[in-house]
């Protein structure tokens, strides 16, 4: 299946700083890639739709000055957390689409102290 | 809009012994369904869709799951379970008109297997 790397796996930073994850396509091109926000023991909650060479399409309750979104090419996305607080701390999943299935990164932990 | 309902938060067994994850959905349209499995700290693989065809679709390391439309069900089942299945578990759905887009996922099933 297709490979979808995401980096890093974990990060640490302090509040007011800001953090970016990258989201790549290692094998195949990606127009359309997700980002997701997944609480402990809970399911993923999709925050936003990133189109290549488009504005990202943010759901309801996401802040979009926030949590950048920038998809400048057919197989990288990032997410940016901008001036960072405690409550954003949580585990990032990005994906990719496919065919028919969407192919997933590993996941970035994401720890503001 | 699509919802899924997986119907067991946790589901712990023992080794060997036979398991079945439920899961329900809801939709207008149709859909195309899926089981994606998730280790610790850890992004999502996935583990078998249902496109069309068979209703019966197979993983490669034993996992089954039957696609119900009636009853518009895709419980995962194993017939034998092993350590290396602990896991949680998640079923999810999208609009074939809108194939490889957005995933609607259930809540998930935490799968502990037990020696």
């Amino acid at each position: 299946g297709a490979v979808v790397s995401q980096h890093p796996s974990w990060v640490i930073c302090k509040s007011g700083t800001s953090v970016k994850i990258e989201c790549r396509s290692l094998d195949f091109q990606a127009t359309t890639m997700f980002w997701y926000r997944q609480f402990p023991k809970q399911s993923l909650m999709l925050m936003a739709t990133s189109n290549e060479g488009s504005k990202a399409t943010y759901e309801q309750g996401v802040e979009k000055d926030k949590f950048l979104i920038n998809h400048a090419s057919l197989t990288l996305s990032t997410l940016t957390v901008t001036s960072a607080h405690p409550e954003d701390s949580s585990f990032y999943i990005c994906s990719a689409k496919g065919q028919f299935e969407a192919f997933f990164g590993q996941g970035t932990r994401l720890t503001v102290v | 809009a699509q919802s899924v309902t997986q119907l067991d938060s946790q589901v712990p067994v023992f080794e060997e012994a036979p398991v079945e994850l439920r899961c329900n959905y809801s939709s207008s349209v149709s859909v195309y369904l899926f089981w994606y499995v998730q280790y610790p700290n850890q992004g999502l693989q996935l583990l078998l869709k249902y496109l069309s065809g068979s209703t019966l679709v197979e993983s490669i390391n034993g996992f089954e799951a039957e696609f119900n439309k009636s009853q518009t069900s895709f419980h995962l089942r194993k017939p034998s379970v092993h350590i290396s299945d602990t896991a949680e578990y998640f079923c999810a759905v999208s609009r074939k008109e809108t194939s490889g887009s957005r995933l609607t996922f259930g809540e998930g099933t935490q799968l502990t297997v037990n020696p």
